[in-house]
This record gives structure tokens, C-alpha cells and sequence, in this order.
């Protein structure tokens, strides 16, 4: 069975860093893409960064509003993928999810973890 | 940036009802497509990718159809589990990007 669990979040005040992590099990980890996307409170879905399998060299991209101050990054002897954010701003605010993405595919997801809220305040 | 635009943003439907939600991209994205449920503080469930590719274990009643920029997402009876947020995502190109969200709610 395929799963992904996070950890890391939680309450942040403006310019600090934090770190999200994805456990994964029950898939070839390497074979995989990963995405991370967010949700803010009461708004919809975006999309932030994504990172290729072992096949591409782990190759990244990023949403505008991260670029330059998230990495997303992956350890493939671990079934880990992480998610550093610095800089935090209050936009960053809202829950955080890790994604495998779909075999073949750039980012449709067909597994999320169960999600973490991260919350920018001072 | 590939903009996705969703209509209706709301509907309210019975039980047995069909259900049409549409989503065009601002430039073609050949079948590219994906379709999310997300029910409140529930975490998003894929239901087709390629625009008409039904996800393992997601029910018949849904599908999806379309290519180039042009969208549907059908219920074909609505139950009472299908109430929730309906999202659109292209995969087309980075960034990915979103529709709106569609909420189906109760008649």
C-alpha cells in the first residue's frame, strides 16, 4: 500500500525557516516524481515546486511565489522527500501537501500525504 | 502562465441528478488534465487524469472528457458522498495551475 506521512510545520514567525518532511513506503521511491502543493484557509489549491525521479537527476521547478526561497529535495536511500522553506512571509500561511506524482505525468497527484498547516505569524 | 477557468463555481444538485462542471485552459493543453475532490479539511483525491482517465477505485458514475482547452467533468447520479469541492489542474506545463473549484452542494 502506498503512503505518505509529514512531519514537521507548525507556527512560524515571519522570516524564519522550517523544514517539511514526507516519509514514504509501499512504491520505488527513486522511480517517482514528487510535487508539493498548499491550500491557504478557505482558498483553493496551488501548486509549488516538484522534483524528477532518479531517472531526470532529480531535476526541480517552482512556483513564482516560492522560487528562491523554498527547495524542495529528496533522499531516495530514505523513501524521504523534504520541503525547505526560508524566508517565510505571512502568505506562506496554509496547510502543506506532499504528493507522488502520477507515473509519466508532470504533476497530476495521484497520492497525497495527509497534509500540515503552516502557520507565518509574529 | 496557463490559466484554468471552472464553471459553475457552485451548483446545487440532488441525489440522482447529473452533474456538469467545465474547465477551459487559456491555451491548449493537448489532454493534460487532471480532476480533484476534496471534501472540508479532507485531503484531495484524484479522480481522472489524462482528461479522461478514471483513477483506480474512483466509481464510473464519474468521467471526464475533452482536450485542447476545453474541459467537462460529469457525475453522471450524483450520491450523497459526491458533495464536495471539484478542482481542475493542468499538467501541461510549469506552473501548474488550478481551476477555481467547483463546490456541488446539496438541493
Amino acid at each position: 500500500e502506498v503512503q505518505l506521512v509529514q512531519s514537521g510545520g507548525g507556527l512560524v514567525q515571519p522570516g524564519r525557516s522550517l523544514r517539511l518532511s514526507c516519509t514514504t513506503s509501499g512504491f520505488t521511491f527513486g522511480d517517482y516524481a514528487m510535487s508539493w502543493f498548499r491550500q491557504a484557509p478557505g482558498k483553493g489549491l496551488e501548486w509549488i515546486a516538484f522534483i524528477r525521479g532518479k531517472a531526470y537527476d532529480g531535476t526541480t521547478e517552482y512556483a513564482a511565489s516560492v522560487k528562491g526561497r523554498f527547495t524542495i529535495s529528496r533522499d531516495d536511500s530514505k523513501s524521504i522527500a523534504y520541503l525547505q522553506m526560508n524566508s517565510l512571509i505571512i502568505e506562506d500561511t496554509a496547510v502543506y501537501f506532499c504528493t507522488r506524482v502520477l507515473h509519466g505525468s508532470l504533476g497530476e497527484a495521484d497520492h497525497w500525504a495527509q497534509g500540515t498547516l503552516v502557520a507565518v505569524s509574529s | 502562465d496557463i490559466q484554468m477557468t471552472q464553471s459553475p463555481s457552485s451548483v446545487s444538485a440532488s441525489v440522482g441528478d447529473r452533474v456538469t462542471i467545465t474547465c477551459r485552459a487559456s491555451q491548449g493543453i493537448s489532454s493534460w488534465l487532471a480532476w480533484y475532490q476534496q471534501k472540508p479539511g479532507k485531503v484531495p483525491k484524484l479522480l481522472i487524469f489524462a482528461a479522461s482517465n478514471l483513477q483506480s477505485g474512483v466509481p464510473s458514475r464519474f468521467s471526464g472528457s475533452g482536450s485542447g482547452t476545453d474541459f467537462t467533468l460529469t457525475i453522471s447520479s450524483l450520491q450523497p458522498e459526491d458533495f464536495a469541492t471539484y478542482y481542475c489542474q493542468q499538467a501541461h506545463r510549469f506552473p501548474l495551475t488550478f481551476g477555481g473549484g467547483t463546490t456541488v452542494e446539496i438541493k
